[in-house]
């Protein structure tokens, strides 16, 4: 079946403009990840939801970021004012509900922000 | 909170020698640990998974990992490396309970195997 599909796959912006990124996760899978991925800072956990709710936001790093998941399917990630420190692959993963399952991981967006 | 370490950057071992890909973890009582490869330009793939049982788990293409509680370790091991082996690998942990469901990784490990 399909795995998990994210667009834009590249996305370069200019500094202070606003980016969304999408995710589609596997179709039946409740639960969505966002990670982050960069050179200095390896893999941090962004943003998670259960259906369409999301109960844990801890890893959003500033108020410029915000997350929004509809039908308990289709995830937009937004920046706003976006900053070069912004630049990064953003990676989308989805998992069954249940802690134990494995998370599947989209091929990523990546940001550069000028 | 979760951590996990991954000692080496790099790991090189000859194609048909075994390799082993070193990982460590902190959770707060019993975890959950996974491991993830990484091509290049491409999303991450699951290997393997430890939940609870047998201490020796199989995976994907021939990888095995062998949780070790008291070393609080999780390496990720193959008896006879590949060339198309070579990838970033990452070893991840999540608690077994709690409200948390997202992954901590490690700093990932650069796998190359040389022909």
């Amino acid at each position: 079946g399909a795995g998990v599909s994210q667009s834009p796959s590249n996305k370069v912006t200019e500094k202070g403009k606003d980016v969304e990124l999408r995710c589609d996760p596997i179709s039946g899978h409740t639960a969505l990840y966002w990670y982050r991925q960069s050179l200095g800072q390896g893999l941090e956990f962004l943003i998670y939801f259960q259906g369409n709710s999301a109960p844990d936001k801890s890893g959003l790093p500033s108020d410029r970021f915000s997350a929004e998941r509809t039908g308990g399917s289709v995830s937009t990630l937004t920046i706003q004012r976006t900053q070069q420190e912004d630049s990064a692959v953003y990676l989308c993963a989805s998992s069954e509900s249940g802690g134990d399952n494995e998370q599947f991981f989209g091929p990523g967006t990546r940001l550069t922000v000028l | 909170a979760q951590s996990v370490a991954q000692p080496e950057d790099q790991v090189n071992v000859a194609e048909g020698n075994p390799l082993t890909v070193k990982c460590t973890y902190s959770v707060s009582g019993n975890p959950y640990l996974f491991w993830y490869v990484q091509y290049p330009n491409r999303g991450l793939q699951f290997l393997l998974k430890y939940i609870t049982g047998d201490n020796l788990v199989k995976g994907s293409y021939g990888f095995e990992a062998e949780f070790n509680k008291s070393q609080t370790s999780f390496h990720l091991k193959k008896p006879s490396a590949l060339v198309s082996d070579s990838a970033l690998y990452f070893c991840a942990v999540r608690p077994f309970s709690g409200s948390a469901r997202q992954l901590t990784f490690g700093s990932g490990t650069q796998l190359t195997v040389l022909p």
